[in-house]
């Protein structure tokens, strides 16, 4: 199985700064056949249900702010977060989908305001 | 509108059966892959099991293979997750969500259901 781990696993950053949260995978989940990266990243709020903010590792859900923004390929990959607003405190995850099941998650940042 | 609602959640004793349903609606339900997704209370996401959106393949996570099942009814647009042998670290919220039929990111989530498994 594919096992993520996030870095860090908490995180406190002050309104208007910049977030990055980091999640390596065991294996490489890029698929060279189409040049896509099977990784996608989650929004989690209390008492909710996750929210899909990123999916190929880079590309938006619609609907999900412009300050959200996924990068990386093949093990490492980065959400960034350009300017933290106070509704953006939540647990992100990332998730790969690569080839078959079990789709693994990372095991959670939470994301706090300094 | 995509909406996933999940029920059949409950306490129950370590041993028995429960049986989850995910009721879909807003979209073509034949179309997508259904997954369970579950979170025991203060942790994170432990992807579950997977009916195909033909019903074709399915896959479990070790921690449930021989003890749970799923399936779905294309004509009730709905999936169920059979749950026996419950155990104590069963206990969780059960979500449903929903695949791509190929790319298993999970675009919507249904609000899910608490399975507490005690004596």
């Amino acid at each position: 199985d594919i096992v993520m781990t996030q870095s860090p696993d908490s995180l406190a950053v002050s309104l208007g700064e910049r977030a990055t949260i980091n999640c390596k995978s065991s294996q490489s989940v890029f698929y060279s056949s189409n040049n896509k990266n099977y990784l996608a990243w989650y929004q989690q709020k209390p008492g909710q249900p996750p929210k899909l903010l990123i999916y190929w590792a880079s590309t938006r859900e619609s609907g999900v702010p412009d300050r959200f923004s996924g990068s990386g390929s093949g093990t490492d990959f980065t959400l960034t977060i350009s300017s933290l607003q106070a509704e953006d405190v939540a647990v992100y995850y990332c998730q790969q989908y690569y080839n078959t099941p079990p789709y693994t998650f990372g095991q959670g940042t939470k994301l706090e305001i300094k | 509108q995509v909406h996933l609602v999940e029920s059949g959640g409950g306490v129950v004793q370590p041993g028995r059966s429960l049986r989850l349903s995910c009721a879909a609606s807003g979209f073509t339900f034949s179309s997508y892959g259904i997954h369970w997704v579950r979170q025991a209370p203060g942790k994170g996401l432990e992807w579950v099991a997977v009916k195909w959106y033909d019903g074709s393949y399915t896959y479990y996570a070790d921690s449930v293979k021989g003890r749970f099942t799923i399936s779905r009814d294309n004509s009730k647009n709905t999936v169920y997750l059979q749950m026996n042998g419950l155990r104590a670290e069963d206990t969780a919220v059960y979500y449903c969500a929903r695949g791509q039929q190929w790319e298993h990111y999970f675009d919507y989530w249904g609000q899910g259901t608490l399975v507490t498994v005690s004596s």
